[in-house]
């Protein structure tokens, strides 16, 4: 079965501190995962995907199939970071259902 | 093309009622997909749509639940006999056939069942 599991609930960093964020999935196949993050007040919106290897407001994703991890980070937090982030898988093949992990709060202190 | 639009933003219901909710998808994306979300967790799936065809179900989605889009454009998501557990934000998202962008989310629904 696909599982996503984020184990903090809530993360807090000072401004200029490094981040990450803790993703951890099942799957038996190929799994694609991706992050997404909701700011306040504003619609969940796509992060990164692990497919494209960018960069996307400093963040970036590794995915690591021996670990099953794909755990965001960014060097230097910024307290426009702040917001809520949910992992994603996708089974194979484009336009498979994601599953959500339950997502962590980023908490940037100033 | 302003993105996935729903409405309404707000539904507060007495249990017991039917509600529906409506979903605009971007208009060239083929794939529709309702989600619900419960406070603490994130997006559950509970149905999507290859134009006008549904070819997922979650189970989740109880025999109260009923989603359509008849025509390949809009979706609508109803609730019959809504109960106390139906409570929740319910997102609706599209995604093109093919391309690797990802879902784009609508603002959500929330409904608040008395």
């Amino acid at each position: 079965a696909q599982r996503v599991t984020q184990p903090e609930k809530l993360l807090s960093v000072f401004k200029g501190a490094p981040v990450e964020l803790k993703c951890n999935y099942s799957y038996s196949g190929s799994p694609e995962l991706f992050w997404y993050v909701q700011y306040s007040r504003q619609r969940l919106q796509l992060l990164l995907r692990h497919i494209s290897r960018e960069s996307i407001k400093g963040f970036t994703a590794d995915l690591n199939k021996g670990e099953t991890s794909f755990h965001l980070k960014k060097p230097f937090a910024q307290e426009e970071d702040s917001a809520m982030y949910y992992c994603a898988l996708s089974g194979q093949g484009y336009g498979q259902n994601f599953v959500f992990g339950p997502g962590t709060r980023l908490s940037v202190l100033p | 093309d302003t993105g996935v639009s729903q409405d309404p933003r707000h539904k507060i219901t007495k249990r017991g009622q039917n509600v529906t909710f409506r979903c605009d998808p971007i208009s060239e994306h083929n794939r529709l997909y309702w989600y619900r979300q419960t406070l603490g967790q994130g997006p559950e799936f509970l149905t999507y749509f290859q134009n006008e065809a549904q070819l997922e179900k979650s189970r989740l989605l109880s025999d109260r639940f009923s989603a359509e889009r008849p025509k390949g454009s809009f979706s609508t998501l109803e609730i019959q006999r809504t109960e106390q557990g139906d409570s929740a934000m319910y997102l609706c998202a599209s995604s093109p056939l093919m391309g690797g962008s990802g879902y784009t989310f609508g603002s959500g629904t929330r409904l608040t069942v008395v």
